[in-house]
């Protein structure tokens, strides 16, 4: 089944406690993305990758860090969390002029 | 630069009746657009696109959207609304491909709330 799995769906944690969030998919996609959803906010950008080792910043990439060293494979590293990263994130891929594939999500709770 | 504005931040309508969930862009060139819906602890699902062509296109669970080029909106559309239909709909504009010089990024909306009452 072709699909955006993250990992993991829920984590809580402590301020400065550095943590890493996976996201895999399965579907050979060259564009992948992370974002953030919070309330009346939408959902805002925080890194991006073009392909294999191709990285860049989104609308919000402070705090937050990224690699693409596999094509199936897009982590985020909070390298030290704080309260106001405090949200629900997705991982999305895609072929080029295609639509997003998303994952369900992770809720993050920093306190 | 792009942008979408969904100027509604819920819409109420009644089961059976029609419903309209507002979207404009603004976008340098010609724009793709794209329709999703989030349910409930869900990662969003794609509904429809434009890119070009007809300017109704018809996607998933029976939706369709309206492109107006005149007033840059792209406005989703159902005859007959089920409750099923409650989620949160988010509009989106990409604009060219790095292939004819733009890039892949996607601007989002902040979303409208679609509640459906039985």
């Amino acid at each position: 089944e072709a699909q955006v799995t993250q990992n993991p769906r829920y984590l809580i944690t402590v301020t400065g406690k550095k943590l890493t969030v996976t996201c895999s998919q399965n579907m050979n996609h060259e564009y992948m993305s992370w974002y953030r959803q919070d309330p009346g906010l939408g959902l805002r950008q925080i890194y991006y990758s073009m392909n294999v080792e191709v990285t860049d910043k989104g609308d919000v990439p402070e705090g937050y860090k990224v690699s693409r060293k596999e094509k199936r494979n897009f982590p985020l590293i909070l390298e030290s969390p704080s309260p106001n990263q405090t949200s629900l994130y997705f991982c999305a891929s895609s072929f080029p002029d295609a639509p997003l594939h998303f994952g369900n999500g992770t809720r993050l709770t920093v306190t | 630069a792009q942008s979408v504005a969904q100027p509604e931040d819920q819409v109420n309508v009644a089961e059976g009746n029609p419903l309209t969930v507002k979207c404009t862009y603004s976008v340098s060139g010609n724009p793709y657009l794209f329709w999703y819906v989030q349910y409930p602890n869900r990662g969003l699902q794609f509904l429809l696109k434009y890119i070009t062509g007809d300017n109704l296109v018809k996607g998933s669970y029976g939706f369709e959207a309206e492109f107006n080029k005149s007033q840059t909106s792209f406005h989703l559309k159902k005859p007959s609304a089920l409750v099923s239909d409650s989620a949160l709909y988010f509009c989106a504009v990409r604009d060219i491909p790095p292939s004819r010089g733009g890039s892949y990024i996607p601007t989002f909306g902040r979303g409208t709330s679609l509640i459906v009452h039985p």
